[in-house]
């Protein structure tokens, strides 16, 4: 059973114009969100990250907007560069420390962004 | 500081064989983990350890073993490696598993195929 979902596998878009990319999860006890890039041949690297008491958080050109009633998280890039092209993965975390998931992450199964010049 | 490192970088075996993936950070972490990452499934959760000497399974923990005897090194070994195996693994590492507080730091993977 997939908690954490990117039911798009892959999205392609315009240099300059904004990607959106979608994730959403079943498990009420995550309330710690996480975007991670990988490009091919590397490990993921972290992006931005939301806690469940805000809707929102920016950094320069991502965003990430958190919706807790419907279980659903997006990141936004604008404007979008083909230095943006990779895999996109959304990752949740229950955030109490000590408990037996303390740490643990559930990915989803990731997202191709494809940006044209 | 070379961050999290992994090796080997590719690696073939064949069915029953066992191979131990190394994974060393220089980072003072206390908190390193194992994940898989396998096509439409993302990366999911094999072991993971909160210091030196505590581990703990994760999501997929059939068929590897962890140890931490030291801060800076968390091997994953495959004791009888079975085609099902065959994946790209990913060795992490933070400060602590409060990732709300620590960014959690990816080594670059070890593809890993079985025959």
């Amino acid at each position: 059973d997939q908690q954490v979902k990117q039911n798009s596998p892959s999205l392609s878009v315009q240099e300059g114009r904004i990607s959106i990319l979608n994730c959403d999860y079943t498990n009420s006890m995550f309330d710690y969100f996480l975007w991670y890039k990988k490009y091919p041949a590397e490990g993921p690297t972290f992006l931005i990250s939301i806690s469940s008491i805000k809707d929102k958080n920016e950094d320069g050109r991502f965003t990430v907007f958190l919706n807790k009633s419907a279980k659903h998280l997006s990141l936004h890039i604008v404007p979008s560069q083909p230095g943006d092209s990779a895999v996109y993965f959304c990752a949740a975390s229950p955030q109490k420390a000590g408990g037996t998931s303390y740490g643990k992450l559930t990915f989803g199964q990731g997202t191709i962004l494809t940006v044209h010049p | 500081n070379a961050g999290v490192t992994q090796t080997p970088k590719f690696q073939v075996l064949k069915t029953g064989q066992s191979m131990t993936l190394q994974c060393a950070q220089d980072m003072n972490h206390e908190y390193m983990s194992w994940y898989r990452q396998d096509p439409g499934m993302g990366l999911r959760l094999i072991h993971y350890s909160v210091g030196a000497g505590i581990t703990d399974q994760g999501e997929v923990p059939n068929g590897y073993n962890v140890s931490r005897s030291t801060t800076e090194d968390f091997p994953l070994r495959l004791l009888s490696a079975a085609p099902s195996q065959t994946s790209v693994y990913f060795c992490a590492s933070s400060l602590t598993g409060d990732l709300s507080y620590n960014e959690q730091f990816f080594g670059p993977g070890t593809r890993l195929t079985v025959l």
